[in-house]
């Protein structure tokens, strides 16, 4: 069974930094490229992140560009986002997102609540 | 970037009952490669998203055969041919023929009437 659980979310400053995380199993993590995509009430959707299943190729969305690293540990199944300078509108929940003929399965969430 | 654009926002039908979702995207989505990667995911109140369709009309596993996709270009319809109970939720078209960045229509909140 797929599985993708996220976390490392939770409430910081204007300014801050977090380290979100995402475990996968039941799958070969490192055949996969894999996806961050937030969702917050009043803009639905927003894809933040790509990597391939290599870790060489990343892209990112212009408004996370330079603020927000991916990375990933194929050998611990674990996808990374490190998020610095972060900023009210970043406030969100971040999924993590598997890739197969395009992003496919999705973990369950992990709340950021960027908040002075 | 690709604008997607769904309608309705919000679609009340009673149980039985067809029902259809309308995704315009602002360029065509056919890929250089001949494909067009326009995807389709629900989300039910409470959960994550979980994807429906892939490239136009292509149902993932276990999803029922009362969903169809369908369209081309610019233009695509997700269809539930008859609404159960378990289809309230929120609809998604998304693109992924033009990015970074992959972008996501506003959602189709779908309602028992």
């Amino acid at each position: 069974e797929v599985q993708l659980v996220e976390s490392g979310g939770g409430l910081v400053q204007p300014g801050g930094s977090l380290r979100l995380s995402c475990v996968a199993s039941g799958f070969t993590f490192s055949g996969h490229p894999m996806h961050w995509v937030r969702q917050t009430p009043g803009k639905g959707l927003v894809w933040v992140s790509r990597i391939d299943g290599t870790g060489l190729h990343i892209t990112y969305a212009e408004s996370v560009k330079g603020r927000f690293t991916v990375s990933r540990d194929n050998a611990r199944n674990t996808l990374y986002l490190q998020m610095n300078t972060l900023r009210a509108e970043d406030t969100a929940v971040y999924y993590c997102v598997r890739d197969l003929s395009t992003l496919d399965y999705w973990g369950q969430g992990t709340l950021v609540t960027v908040s002075s | 970037d690709v604008v997607m654009t769904q309608s309705p926002l919000s679609l009340p039908v009673a149980l039985g009952q067809p029902a259809s979702i309308s995704c315009r995207s602002s360029q065509s989505l056919v890929h250089s490669n001949g494909n067009t990667y326009l995807n389709w995911f629900q989300q039910r109140p409470g959960q994550s998203p979980r994807r429906l369709i892939y490239e136009v009309s292509n149902r993932d596993s276990g999803v029922p055969d009362r969903f169809s996709g369908s369209g081309s270009g610019t233009d695509f319809t997700l269809e539930i041919s008859r609404v159960e109970a378990e289809d309230v939720g929120v609809y998604y078209c998304m693109q992924s023929t033009h990015w970074p960045p992959y972008t996501f229509g506003q959602g189709t909140k779908l309602e028992i009437k």
